[in-house]
């Protein structure tokens, strides 16, 4: 069965602090992996990652792919309060049929 | 570019009654996927859509769920006979094409649906 593990399930950093969202995944057909931020509403679209040991990058937000150990992580740097959210990982699956498995997210609370 | 649209976003229904959640995808989408997010829990995959076709419906339960997305007009998942357990957030998104190396889902705002 296709699978998503993120951790922590929960993190509560200060304001200015750095932090690194694990993901790791067991997906057959895997294509790629996505990244998403969700506050009170939708998930908002941050990263997709195709190949390993490429790093995106967004501001203060960055994110990488290793296909070889199945896993990703995001990391933020001067994390802001307004950066509190459930970040989730998705990977895309591809065959018959398309999907994204999600993990069961990231919530981070930046205190200032 | 309106993005997904979703509608109702908020439904209220009683046990027994019968939910019916839209869908309209980005415009030039033609592949539609409904997600339900539980709470405390992550986005799990129902069903994929595109036109006129249901592709796979593994993750949508086999009574009481229906979906489709007619050559005309929005996605619909329909809930029959609604129970309290079927409270949930459900998000639909919608991609271009199937085979896009860079495909990626947008989402739209959810339609939160209540039992009582």
């Amino acid at each position: 069965e296709d699978k998503v593990v993120q951790s922590p399930l929960s993190l509560v950093v200060h304001e200015g602090d750095t932090v690194t969202l694990n993901c790791s995944y067991e997906v057959t057909n895997f294509r790629s992996l996505l990244w998403y931020k969700q506050e009170k509403k939708a998930p908002t679209f941050l990263f997709m990652l195709t190949s390993s040991g490429i790093e995106k990058k967004s501001g203060r937000l960055s994110s990488i792919l290793d296909k070889k150990e199945l896993f990703s992580i995001l990391n933020i740097t001067a994390t802001q309060t307004g950066d509190s959210a459930i970040y989730l990982c998705a990977a895309f699956a591809q065959g018959g049929s398309e999907k994204l498995v999600f993990g069961k997210g990231t919530k981070l609370t930046v205190n200032p | 570019n309106a993005g997904v649209m979703q509608n109702p976003r908020h439904l209220v229904r009683r046990r027994g009654q019968e939910a019916r959640l839209r869908c309209s995808p980005m415009k030039g989408h033609s592949h539609v996927y409904w997600y339900r997010q539980l709470p405390e829990e992550g986005l799990k995959f129902m069903v994929y859509l595109q036109k006129e076709n249901i592709i796979d419906e593994s993750g949508m339960p086999k009574e009481r769920f229906s979906a489709e997305f007619p050559k005309e007009g929005p996605s619909i998942l329909r809930i029959q006979q609604v129970v309290r357990g079927d409270s949930a957030a459900y998000f639909c998104a919608s991609s271009p094409t199937q085979g896009s190396t860079n495909t990626e889902a947008f989402f739209g705002q959810g339609t939160r649906l209540t039992v009582v």
